[in-house]
């Protein structure tokens, strides 16, 4: 069964720096993963998703994600944090059935 | 128009009350979703339906069944509520058929029972 490990439930940076939001997949056969993110009180909207065309993925927002089988991760970046980045981000890997299986979350706080 | 549309928002009821979460899909997509998230944020797939197959995950308790009436929508009921019930909903949708299909959400219900 696919699974997904979000390291750190809660990561601050300061607006400008570096946004780095670590995810772990475990899955028996090569994986479809999604990045989504959930902004205060509204639903989830997809940045990028990983469908095993090129291993790194650029998103919406300026976010990308880079997929490596040999450390089985797919980690989200970001260059610079802007305010308005602050939010819960998920990470997912499809399984079989079409279904989503979630990590976590990371809650994104940025400091002005 | 919002692709993925559910009613009510905001649902408070009582234990033991029977209620019904409604969604809808613009998008023309062959299959749904239901997803519960708990009070710490974590998602968990309920069901997912298309015309063809149901299929639950086997830790949602009997009490909630999915309903659709077509293929754009796909109405959660709950039977008995109870005070774990307690969470924010979210419906999907996904077109299957194509092999790296996206699930987009709606805006969620949050749940509340007294």
């Amino acid at each position: 069964a696919q699974s997904v490990t979000q390291l750190g439930s809660h990561v601050s940076v300061s607006e400008g720096a570096l946004v780095l939001l670590r995810c772990n997949y475990s899955s028996s056969v090569p994986p479809y993963l999604f990045w989504y993110v959930q902004y205060p009180n509204q639903g989830l909207q997809l940045l990028l998703k990983y469908t095993s065309a090129a291993t790194l993925v650029k998103g919406i927002n300026g976010f990308e994600a880079e997929f490596k089988k040999s450390e089985t991760s797919f980690h989200l970046t970001k260059p610079s944090a802007h305010m308005s980045d602050a939010a819960e981000y998920f990470c997912a890997v499809r399984n079989a059935g079409n279904m989503l299986t979630f990590g976590g979350g990371t809650r994104l706080m940025v400091k002005p | 128009d919002t692709a993925v549309s559910q009613t009510p928002k905001y649902l408070v009821t009582q234990m033991g009350n029977d209620k019904s979460i409604k969604c809808e899909q613009n998008l023309g997509h062959d299959t749904m979703y239901w997803y519960k998230q708990d009070s710490k944020k974590f998602l968990k797939i309920m069901f997912s339906y298309n015309n063809k197959e149901l299929i639950i995950n086997e830790t949602v308790p009997n009490r909630f069944s999915p309903k659709s009436p077509d293929k754009a929508h796909l109405n959660l009921h709950i039977n008995s509520l109870e005070l774990g019930d307690s969470a924010v909903y979210f419906c999907a949708s996904s077109q299957v058929s194509r092999a790296t299909d996206t699930q987009y959400f709606g805006p969620g219900t949050r749940l509340t029972v007294l």
